[in-house]
């Protein structure tokens, strides 16, 4: 099972949107709606952010929205601000027995 | 509030095999429909998920790893554990466990233990 495909780097200012895409096949991101979204700041455990395509926990800011279509799934932060800089990760299900399998992350700079 | 901590050696022989241990306290393991894993990270990359067990003890690894990856239960200690065999420099990383819940929701973490494999 290969890692979903993210681009390495995205970068937006403040006030901005931006979208983070997580590209998988039928196999993963297109054949279940259990893509979910992780941001992780340096030395810290990942923080879930998305969950089942477009659900997000309690807690979790609604200037952050999930997506999908098709094999890509996408994650949208409106509004950036200065703490939204982070690394962040899509995971997706692929099924017993494999389970999931990670993007390999994007870096997201603030301006 | 559920909490998760991992356990373990922060260095290991190159050819040793790493015994980890998550103890989960807050809840049960074996609630229903919780899913248990561990994750890994290399230094500077990215998230790779190495195994799992269900709240029922089913087991689940990573098809590149299944050959090295155990993963395990103690219900009544409410810990899960992972073996990771042969290890070597490239093992080296900072190992997560986690409790999954439907699909890819890996909703609480432990903070994370470093394995360095050195000899």
């Amino acid at each position: 099972q290969s890692a979903l495909t993210q681009p390495a780097s995205v970068s937006g200012s403040p006030g901005q949107s931006i979208t983070i895409s997580c590209t998988g096949t039928s196999s993963d991101v297109g054949g279940y709606n259990y893509v979910s979204w992780y941001k992780q700041h340096p030395g810290k455990a990942p923080k879930l952010m998305i969950y089942d395509v477009s659900k997000r926990p309690s807690g979790v800011s609604n200037r952050f929205s999930g997506s999908k279509s098709g094999n890509t799934a996408s994650l949208t932060i409106s509004g950036l601000q200065a703490e939204d800089e982070a690394d962040y990760y899509c995971c997706s299900y692929v099924g017993s027995p494999t389970f999931v399998v990670f993007g390999g992350g994007t870096k997201l700079t603030v301006l | 509030q559920l909490q998760l901590q991992e356990s373990g050696p922060g260095l290991v022989k190159p050819s040793e095999t790493l015994s980890l241990t998550c103890t989960v306290s807050g809840g049960p393991i074996t609630s229903y429909n919780y899913y248990w894993g561990w994750i890994r990270q290399s230094p500077g990359k990215g998230l790779e998920w190495l195994g799992s067990v269900s709240y029922s003890g089913l087991t689940y690894r990573n098809p590149s790893l299944t050959s090295r990856v155990t993963v395990s239960r103690d219900t009544s200690k409410n810990q899960f554990s992972l073996n990771l065999s042969f290890m070597t420099a490239a093992d080296t990383a900072v190992y997560y466990c986690a409790r999954v819940l439907t699909g890819s929701q890996f909703d609480y973490w432990g903070q994370g233990t470093l394995v360095t494999v050195s000899s």
